[in-house]
């Protein structure tokens, strides 16, 4: 059983298109997050929801709208996008609690997005 | 400004040699530290973690050792093998009171290629 998946996989998109990517976990974790990854740049973290809740937004464009509608799914809802956006967009999911042991994240396969 | 740096883009090993991973980082409030390794068209998996009251881990092949007072920590694998190769991502944690969240920085990954 695959722990995190990702839909689609792969994406092609024009700068007006409305498109959605999606996640889902299968691992009954708490916080579930969005990461991006550039070429040769570090992931960088865009939003986290733990326990369903938005706690994290890290400083990224309105064009990029995250929905958590319960524990085991996260939505990315893209629009008017630009060419720069074109990267591999992770999911991840943890089981996170202040007092217990640290949790690692567990990442999905991500989708290749690309803007044009 | 990254938090956490891997300086060397890329490592080429051979078959059955130790290979070693560099990581570096500022911030002294990060206390778990993580290695993922990731394959082309997959997500990043996790490999092995580190404890900042511990300063040496080992998991099979794969060891890490964390210098705190000079904010390093490197990944030995012994011996490498070619399915070793793939993109090692170094990352750091510290748990977020606001958002109730273990924050994961990453840095920008080093490409190990084994070869027989």
């Amino acid at each position: 059983e695959t722990g995190v998946t990702q839909t689609p996989r792969h994406l092609v998109m024009g700068m007006t298109n409305k498109k959605s990517l999606k996640c889902e976990q299968h691992l009954g974790h708490n916080a579930m997050y969005w990461y991006k990854q550039s070429a040769k740049k570090p992931l960088e973290l865009m939003f986290v929801y733990s326990l369903e809740e938005r706690v994290e937004n890290n400083s990224v464009p309105s064009r990029f709208s995250p929905e958590c509608p319960n524990s085991s799914h996260l939505f990315l809802h893209l629009h008017t996008l630009q060419p720069e956006d074109s990267a591999l967009y992770l999911c991840a999911s943890s089981q996170d609690s202040p007092l217990g042991p640290r949790e690692t994240q567990y990442f999905g396969p991500g989708t290749r997005l690309l803007v044009l | 400004d990254q938090q956490v740096k891997q300086n060397s883009p890329s490592l080429s090993v051979q078959e059955g040699r130790i290979s070693i991973l560099n990581c570096d980082y500022t911030n002294s409030m990060f206390d778990y530290f993580l290695w993922y390794k990731k394959y082309p068209a997959e997500g990043p998996t996790f490999l092995i973690s580190i404890s900042s009251i511990k300063d040496k881990n080992e998991d099979g092949r794969f060891t890490v050792f964390l210098n705190k007072s000079a904010k390093h920590l490197s990944l030995h694998i012994v011996p490498s093998q070619p399915g070793d190769s793939a993109v090692y991502f170094c990352a750091a944690s510290a748990y977020s009171l606001s958002g109730g969240y273990n924050k994961l920085i990453f840095g920008a990954g080093t490409r190990l290629a084994v070869h027989p």
